[in-house]
């Protein structure tokens, strides 16, 4: 079964700095995909950012970026020039090819991340 | 606007009391599912469906049934909560081959 850990519990960064939240995931697939949702205050989850496994190029969408090391099994979100709208509860996510079948999202348990003004 | 929706957003019953979540989606998806958030666990899926009439069990179904008679309609179904079936739910829709999932925008569930 796949496992996704999120290590850091909560992280804090001052407004306008660079976080790096860390994901790790256990898998025997080759094919599959990882996101990064952002769930506010309001509850939604919110779609970052999405990777496919096999490519190697990072993700990139405007101020966040992956660091993606498929061999590491790593998937750490990167957040530059921090603002007070990105305080939330991050949560990685994995997702199966679609030659398995149920291709549920796999969620690890979150990082908040606090913006510091 | 592509969305999903669900009914009710907040909603206290009591145990044993027949409860239905609704999930509606506008985007044509094939996959949908349901998911529970509980503090420090993250989200759990529950039920998912991969097109009309095709549903099976996630994670955590004991206690849930679904049904998918319409490929936009997937509703969550309680039949006897109990408390430990308090939290906070969302349902999901998707394209498939590894297309995000959009997320309902949760409903809060108090089972006393």
């Amino acid at each position: 079964a796949q496992t996704v850990t999120q290590s850091q519990p909560e992280m804090s960064v001052q407004e306008a700095e660079t976080v790096t939240l860390s994901c790790t995931y256990d898998t025997s697939e080759s094919d599959y995909y990882l996101f990064w949702y952002k769930q506010p205050p309001s509850r939604q989850m919110i779609l970052v950012i999405r990777q496919e496994a096999y490519k190697q190029q990072n993700a990139t969408e405007n101020r966040f970026s992956v660091n993606f090391q498929k061999a590491a099994k790593s998937f750490s979100l990167k957040i530059s020039d921090s603002q007070l709208g990105d305080a939330a509860m991050y949560f990685c996510a994995y997702r199966r090819g679609p030659n398995f079948g149920n291709e549920k999202l796999t969620f690890g348990t979150g990082t908040r991340l606090t913006i510091i003004p | 606007e592509a969305q999903v929706t669900q009914n009710p957003r907040y909603l206290i019953t009591v145990t044993g009391k027949k409860l239905t979540v609704t999930c509606s989606q506008n985007m044509n998806h094939e996959y949908m599912s349901w998911y529970r958030q509980d503090p420090g666990l993250g989200l759990r899926q529950i039920y998912y469906s991969m097109n009309v009439e095709v549903t099976d069990k996630g994670d955590v179904p004991e206690g849930y049934k679904v049904s998918r008679k319409e490929k936009r309609n997937f509703p969550l179904i309680l039949e006897s909560p109990s408390p430990n079936q308090t939290s906070l739910y969302f349902c999901a829709s998707s394209l498939l081959a590894g297309a995000p999932e959009f997320f309902g925008p949760g409903t809060r569930l108090t089972v006393l």
